[in-house]
Protein backbone atom coordinates (compact mmCIF):
# COMPACT_ATOMS: atom_id res chain seq x y z
CA UNK A 1 0.00 0.00 0.00
CA UNK A 2 0.94 3.76 -0.55
CA UNK A 3 2.73 5.19 2.29
CA UNK A 4 1.01 9.13 3.18
CA UNK A 5 2.65 12.12 4.76
CA UNK A 6 1.00 14.41 6.60
CA UNK A 7 2.18 17.37 8.27
CA UNK A 8 2.37 17.06 12.49
CA UNK A 9 0.24 20.19 13.64
CA UNK A 10 -1.66 22.67 11.85
CA UNK A 11 -3.66 26.00 13.43
CA UNK A 12 -6.97 27.38 12.08
CA UNK A 13 -8.92 30.28 12.97
CA UNK A 14 -12.42 29.19 14.02
CA UNK A 15 -14.64 29.98 11.20
CA UNK A 16 -12.18 29.77 8.38
CA UNK A 17 -12.02 26.93 6.21
CA UNK A 18 -9.56 24.28 7.61
CA UNK A 19 -7.11 22.82 4.78
CA UNK A 20 -5.34 19.61 5.80
CA UNK A 21 -2.77 17.98 3.11
CA UNK A 22 -1.86 14.96 2.85
CA UNK A 23 0.76 13.75 0.28
CA UNK A 24 0.48 9.68 -1.17
CA UNK A 25 3.11 10.04 -4.47
CA UNK A 26 3.13 6.21 -4.93
CA UNK A 27 -0.49 5.38 -5.03
CA UNK A 28 -1.57 2.98 -7.50
CA UNK A 29 -4.50 3.66 -9.90
CA UNK A 30 -7.01 1.28 -7.55
CA UNK A 31 -6.17 2.79 -3.87
CA UNK A 32 -8.97 4.92 -2.79
CA UNK A 33 -7.88 8.28 -0.59
CA UNK A 34 -10.08 8.15 2.93
CA UNK A 35 -10.09 10.64 5.60
CA UNK A 36 -10.92 10.28 9.45
CA UNK A 37 -10.22 12.04 12.34
CA UNK A 38 -9.83 11.45 16.27
CA UNK A 39 -11.12 13.62 19.08
CA UNK A 40 -9.04 13.09 21.83
CA UNK A 41 -9.07 9.23 23.02
CA UNK A 42 -12.07 8.55 21.45
CA UNK A 43 -11.92 6.02 18.32
CA UNK A 44 -11.52 7.46 15.29
CA UNK A 45 -14.24 8.89 13.19
CA UNK A 46 -15.05 8.14 9.23
CA UNK A 47 -14.98 11.44 6.94
CA UNK A 48 -15.11 11.28 3.74
CA UNK A 49 -13.12 9.27 0.74
CA UNK A 50 -12.74 9.23 -3.34
CA UNK A 51 -10.71 7.92 -5.94
CA UNK A 52 -10.28 10.00 -8.50
CA UNK A 53 -13.43 12.72 -8.34
CA UNK A 54 -13.43 15.72 -5.55
CA UNK A 55 -16.07 14.82 -3.18
CA UNK A 56 -17.96 16.34 -0.73
CA UNK A 57 -20.48 14.99 1.86
CA UNK A 58 -21.84 17.20 5.03
CA UNK A 59 -18.77 17.22 6.83
CA UNK A 60 -15.98 18.33 4.51
CA UNK A 61 -14.57 18.12 1.04
CA UNK A 62 -11.49 16.15 -0.46
CA UNK A 63 -9.38 17.32 -3.42
CA UNK A 64 -7.37 14.82 -5.12
CA UNK A 65 -4.87 16.68 -7.92
CA UNK A 66 -5.36 15.42 -11.10
CA UNK A 67 -1.93 12.93 -10.76
CA UNK A 68 -3.56 11.56 -7.48
CA UNK A 69 -0.77 12.43 -5.59
CA UNK A 70 -1.78 14.44 -3.26
CA UNK A 71 -5.16 15.55 -1.57
CA UNK A 72 -6.46 18.21 0.19
CA UNK A 73 -8.84 17.49 2.93
CA UNK A 74 -11.54 20.95 3.21
CA UNK A 75 -13.11 22.04 6.26
CA UNK A 76 -15.20 24.88 5.49
CA UNK A 77 -16.25 26.34 8.45
CA UNK A 78 -13.79 25.24 11.27
CA UNK A 79 -15.43 25.10 14.62
CA UNK A 80 -13.68 24.72 18.04
CA UNK A 81 -15.11 20.80 17.94
CA UNK A 82 -12.98 20.21 14.86
CA UNK A 83 -9.80 20.18 17.03
CA UNK A 84 -8.80 16.54 16.31
CA UNK A 85 -5.91 14.55 14.93
CA UNK A 86 -6.52 14.07 11.01
CA UNK A 87 -5.44 10.82 9.07
CA UNK A 88 -5.02 10.36 5.63
CA UNK A 89 -5.24 7.14 4.68
CA UNK A 90 -4.83 4.60 1.52
CA UNK A 91 -6.28 1.75 1.22
CA UNK A 92 -6.36 -0.69 -2.58
CA UNK A 93 -10.07 -1.48 -3.12
CA UNK A 94 -11.25 -5.05 -2.22
CA UNK A 95 -8.35 -5.05 0.61
CA UNK A 96 -9.63 -4.31 4.14
CA UNK A 97 -6.02 -3.32 5.64
CA UNK A 98 -6.35 -0.15 6.97
CA UNK A 99 -3.02 1.60 8.75
CA UNK A 100 -3.33 4.63 9.92
CA UNK A 101 -0.18 7.41 10.07
CA UNK A 102 0.44 10.14 12.48
CA UNK A 103 -2.05 12.20 11.12
CA UNK A 104 -2.52 16.06 11.98
CA UNK A 105 -2.94 17.55 14.87
CA UNK A 106 -5.40 20.67 13.50
CA UNK A 107 -5.91 22.98 16.27
CA UNK A 108 -9.12 25.23 15.97
CA UNK A 109 -8.64 28.91 17.82
CA UNK A 110 -11.24 30.97 19.00
CA UNK B 1 -28.49 0.15 19.23
CA UNK B 2 -25.88 -1.32 16.39
CA UNK B 3 -22.48 -0.54 17.21
CA UNK B 4 -19.19 -2.07 18.71
CA UNK B 5 -18.75 -2.99 22.37
CA UNK B 6 -15.52 -3.50 23.92
CA UNK B 7 -15.09 -4.99 27.56
CA UNK B 8 -13.33 -4.20 30.00
CA UNK B 9 -12.81 -0.38 29.26
CA UNK B 10 -10.36 -0.34 31.87
CA UNK B 11 -7.89 -3.07 32.82
CA UNK B 12 -4.88 -3.74 35.15
CA UNK B 13 -2.60 -6.66 34.69
CA UNK B 14 0.60 -8.04 36.24
CA UNK B 15 3.52 -8.75 34.31
CA UNK B 16 3.86 -11.81 32.89
CA UNK B 17 0.14 -12.73 32.62
CA UNK B 18 -1.99 -13.04 29.42
CA UNK B 19 -5.33 -10.71 29.36
CA UNK B 20 -7.95 -10.82 26.94
CA UNK B 21 -9.78 -7.80 25.31
CA UNK B 22 -13.44 -8.14 24.23
CA UNK B 23 -14.70 -6.86 20.94
CA UNK B 24 -18.83 -7.59 19.32
CA UNK B 25 -20.21 -5.64 16.89
CA UNK B 26 -24.09 -6.44 15.78
CA UNK B 27 -23.86 -4.68 12.71
CA UNK B 28 -23.09 -7.72 10.68
CA UNK B 29 -19.77 -6.51 9.15
CA UNK B 30 -17.39 -8.70 7.76
CA UNK B 31 -14.18 -7.20 8.74
CA UNK B 32 -12.61 -6.46 11.58
CA UNK B 33 -9.69 -5.02 13.60
CA UNK B 34 -7.52 -4.26 16.56
CA UNK B 35 -5.32 -1.03 16.71
CA UNK B 36 -3.01 -0.05 19.48
CA UNK B 37 -2.45 3.70 20.55
CA UNK B 38 0.00 4.73 22.51
CA UNK B 39 0.56 8.20 24.03
CA UNK B 40 0.30 10.75 21.52
CA UNK B 41 1.03 8.69 18.84
CA UNK B 42 -1.20 7.42 15.90
CA UNK B 43 -3.00 4.24 15.61
CA UNK B 44 -1.17 0.87 14.67
CA UNK B 45 -2.47 -2.39 13.49
CA UNK B 46 -2.19 -5.74 15.24
CA UNK B 47 -4.54 -7.77 13.84
CA UNK B 48 -7.19 -7.66 11.03
CA UNK B 49 -9.75 -10.44 10.31
CA UNK B 50 -12.16 -10.24 6.97
CA UNK B 51 -13.97 -13.02 7.47
CA UNK B 52 -14.22 -15.80 10.00
CA UNK B 53 -11.86 -18.43 10.77
CA UNK B 54 -9.49 -15.55 8.65
CA UNK B 55 -7.31 -12.92 10.37
CA UNK B 56 -4.15 -11.34 8.87
CA UNK B 57 -0.71 -9.44 11.17
CA UNK B 58 -0.75 -6.05 10.93
CA UNK B 59 2.50 -3.98 11.36
CA UNK B 60 2.98 -5.26 15.28
CA UNK B 61 1.10 -8.67 15.64
CA UNK B 62 4.32 -10.02 17.67
CA UNK B 63 3.06 -10.82 21.35
CA UNK B 64 -0.55 -10.63 20.61
CA UNK B 65 -3.03 -13.31 19.34
CA UNK B 66 -6.63 -13.17 18.00
CA UNK B 67 -9.09 -15.72 17.11
CA UNK B 68 -12.52 -15.07 14.62
CA UNK B 69 -14.83 -18.22 15.61
CA UNK B 70 -18.00 -15.96 15.08
CA UNK B 71 -18.63 -13.08 12.88
CA UNK B 72 -20.26 -11.11 15.27
CA UNK B 73 -16.65 -11.31 17.98
CA UNK B 74 -13.00 -10.62 17.03
CA UNK B 75 -11.01 -11.50 20.60
CA UNK B 76 -7.69 -10.11 21.36
CA UNK B 77 -5.24 -12.00 23.97
CA UNK B 78 -1.97 -9.80 25.01
CA UNK B 79 0.60 -12.27 25.97
CA UNK B 80 3.26 -12.36 28.49
CA UNK B 81 5.54 -12.09 25.53
CA UNK B 82 4.42 -8.38 24.82
CA UNK B 83 7.26 -6.39 26.11
CA UNK B 84 5.14 -2.87 26.78
CA UNK B 85 1.46 -3.84 26.83
CA UNK B 86 -0.03 -0.75 28.28
CA UNK B 87 -1.84 1.17 25.55
CA UNK B 88 -4.95 1.87 24.47
CA UNK B 89 -6.49 -0.32 22.34
CA UNK B 90 -9.48 0.09 19.67
CA UNK B 91 -11.70 -2.59 18.30
CA UNK B 92 -13.13 -1.63 14.71
CA UNK B 93 -15.54 -3.03 12.29
CA UNK B 94 -16.16 -2.56 8.68
CA UNK B 95 -18.60 -3.97 5.64
CA UNK B 96 -15.50 -5.07 3.55
CA UNK B 97 -15.65 -5.24 0.23
CA UNK B 98 -14.36 -2.64 -2.65
CA UNK B 99 -15.38 0.80 -1.92
CA UNK B 100 -16.44 0.28 1.98
CA UNK B 101 -13.67 1.22 3.77
CA UNK B 102 -15.44 2.99 6.63
CA UNK B 103 -14.37 1.59 10.35
CA UNK B 104 -16.52 1.85 13.00
CA UNK B 105 -14.92 2.16 16.20
CA UNK B 106 -15.39 0.89 19.60
CA UNK B 107 -14.79 2.67 22.91
CA UNK B 108 -11.11 1.00 23.28
CA UNK B 109 -9.81 -0.82 25.89
CA UNK B 110 -7.19 0.74 28.42
CA UNK B 111 -4.64 -1.66 29.72
CA UNK B 112 -2.21 -0.75 32.19
CA UNK B 113 0.63 -3.76 33.00
CA UNK B 114 1.68 -3.32 37.00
Amino acid sequence: DAKTTQPPSMDCAEGRAANLPCNHSTISGNEYVYWYRQIHSQGPQYIIHGLKNNETNEMASLIITEDRKSSTLILPHATLRDTAVYYCIVRVAYNNDMRFGAGTRLTVKP
Amino acid sequence: DGGITQSPKYLFRKEGQNVTLSCEQNLNHDAMYWYRQDPGQGLRLIYYSQIVNDFQKGDIAEGYSVSREKKESFPLTVTSAQKNPTAFYLCASSIGGPNTGELFFGEGSRLTVL
